[in-house]
């Protein structure tokens, strides 16, 4: 079984940074891409980040470009995202997601087949 | 980016029914159109992938269909289980794109 757990939200104020870990398990952590998407409490949900399988592929939205930096540990089947210069519009739910197939790459049938339970982000002084 | 636009918002229904939401890209993406179902206080969980696909574990009332621009996710029969809100998304471009959402609620 799947399993995605995200660790490292919290309260922090504006401009500050926050680190978030995902931990995977029950798959091949190696094989497949993954995301970080994300949902203001009681909003839709919002594409943050994704990274292929090697790390040799990376994507941000443009709302976190230059401020988010995505990363893997394949050996410690884990995945970052690494938060800096945060603001009030960047409160949400950070969701860890596991990509179908190994690179992200676009267009494809790339679909999120597998979520994490979500870690608050919350930003405020 | 790819605006992925949803009709209706909200839709109330009964056990029973016979339900459709309707997905719009602001330009064609083939049939790179995937569902989400999300219950409250939990995480989406994949319905259908590439418009049509059923994901592993997913009830046969759960159907999609549609390429080009417009998309459509029925469901057959509904039960008290699919009370939820359901999205879109497109995996035609960067950045991936949903839609705003389709609240499900019972009548």
């Amino acid at each position: 079984e799947v399993q995605l757990v995200e660790s490292g939200g919290g309260l922090v104020q504006p401009g500050w940074s926050l680190r978030l870990s995902c931990a995977a398990s029950g798959f091949t952590f190696d094989a497949y891409a993954m995301h970080w998407v994300r949902q203001a409490p009681g909003k839709g949900l919002e594409w943050v980040s994704d990274i292929s399988w090697n790390s040799g592929s990376i994507g941000y939205a443009d709302s976190v470009q230059g401020r988010f930096t995505i990363s893997r540990d394949n050996a410690k089947n884990s995945l970052y995202l690494q938060m800096s210069s945060l603001r009030a519009e960047d409160t949400a739910f950070y969701y860890c997601v596991k990509d179908s197939g190994p690179t992200g790459q676009v267009p494809a049938a790339v679909h999120l087949d597998s979520w994490g339970q979500g870690t608050l982000v919350t930003v405020s002084s | 980016d790819i605006q992925m636009t949803q009709s209706p918002s909200s839709l109330s229904a009964s056990v029973g029914d016979r339900v459709t939401i309707t997905c719009r890209a602001s330009q064609r993406i083939s049939t790179y159109l995937n569902w989400y179902q999300q219950k409250p206080g939990k995480a989406p969980n994949l319905l259908i992938y590439a418009a049509s696909g059923l994901h592993s574990g997913v009830p046969s009332r759960f159907s999609g269909s549609g390429s080009g621009t417009d998309f459509t996710l029925t469901i057959s029969s509904l039960q008290p289980e699919d009370f939820a809100t359901y999205y879109c998304q497109q995996s035609y471009s960067t950045p991936l794109t949903f839609g705003q959402g389709t609240r499900l609620e019972i009548k």
